[in-house]
């Protein structure tokens, strides 16, 4: 059974800090998500790692995926207050065939103060 | 713009009272996903279908329920709504075949409350 842990699970940082929400899971995942939520709203795709050493980056955000260490991470460079939301990397189990059903982690809530 | 509908986007029902909630999705995926998500708590899938395979998570409880006529729609029927049944109800697609390269596309999501 795929587990997946964040951490941290809150974070405040201040407005052009940089820092990284990190993403451990439990067995193998070919293929590693990242999603934002707001509040009361839906999830929105970030990125999709494909492969071991896969880097992505769209704006201030920066996405990388380690299949050995079992590790990904969302780095964040100059934090700005938009980036204020809560995301959430997710794995597919080996199990879970075609259909790639999706096993979060809990979550990390940023929030970025002026 | 091709997309995920969920309706409604608030739905308040009674304990006990069936309730069914609605997803429709213009992509022409062939899997569709229903996922709960409680006040700040990740998303937890109950089922999804291939197709019209339906496939249920073990720990789903017996008294949600999914109907998909056809491509384009899918249901969740929730039989006999307990107090621990009010959440976000998120629908999500995918393409088979894509290998996971492409991620699911999800709904605005139902938020589901019971009296």
């Amino acid at each position: 059974e795929l587990k997946v842990e964040q951490n941290p699970l809150f974070l405040s940082m201040q407005e052009g800090k940089n820092y990284t929400i990190y993403c451990n899971y439990s067995t193998t995942s070919d293929r590693l998500y990242w999603y934002r939520q707001d509040p009361g709203k839906s999830l929105e795709s970030l990125f999709v790692l494909l492969s071991n050493g896969a880097v992505k980056q769209e704006g201030r955000l920066m996405a990388s995926l380690d299949t050995k260490a079992r590790l990904s991470t969302l780095h964040i460079t100059a934090a700005v207050h938009d980036l204020s939301a809560t995301y959430f990397c997710a794995g597919t189990p080996p199990s879970s065939g075609s259909a790639r059903q999706l096993t979060f982690g809990s979550g990390t809530q940023l929030t970025v103060l002026p | 713009d091709a997309m995920v509908i969920q309706n409604p986007r608030y739905q308040v029902t009674q304990f006990g009272k069936p309730v069914t909630l609605s997803c429709s999705q213009t992509l022409n995926h062939n899997v569709m996903y229903w996922y709960q998500q409680k006040s700040s708590q990740a998303p937890k899938l109950l089922f999804h279908y291939y197709d019209k395979d339906f496939n249920n998570e073990a720990d789903t409880p017996d008294n949600f329920q999914s109907r998909r006529p056809n491509t384009s729609f899918c249901f969740l029927d929730i039989r006999s709504p307990g107090l621990g049944d009010a959440a976000m109800y998120l629908c999500a697609t995918s393409r088979l075949g894509s290998g996971g390269r492409q991620p699911q596309h999800f709904g605005d999501g139902t938020r589901l409350s019971i009296l």
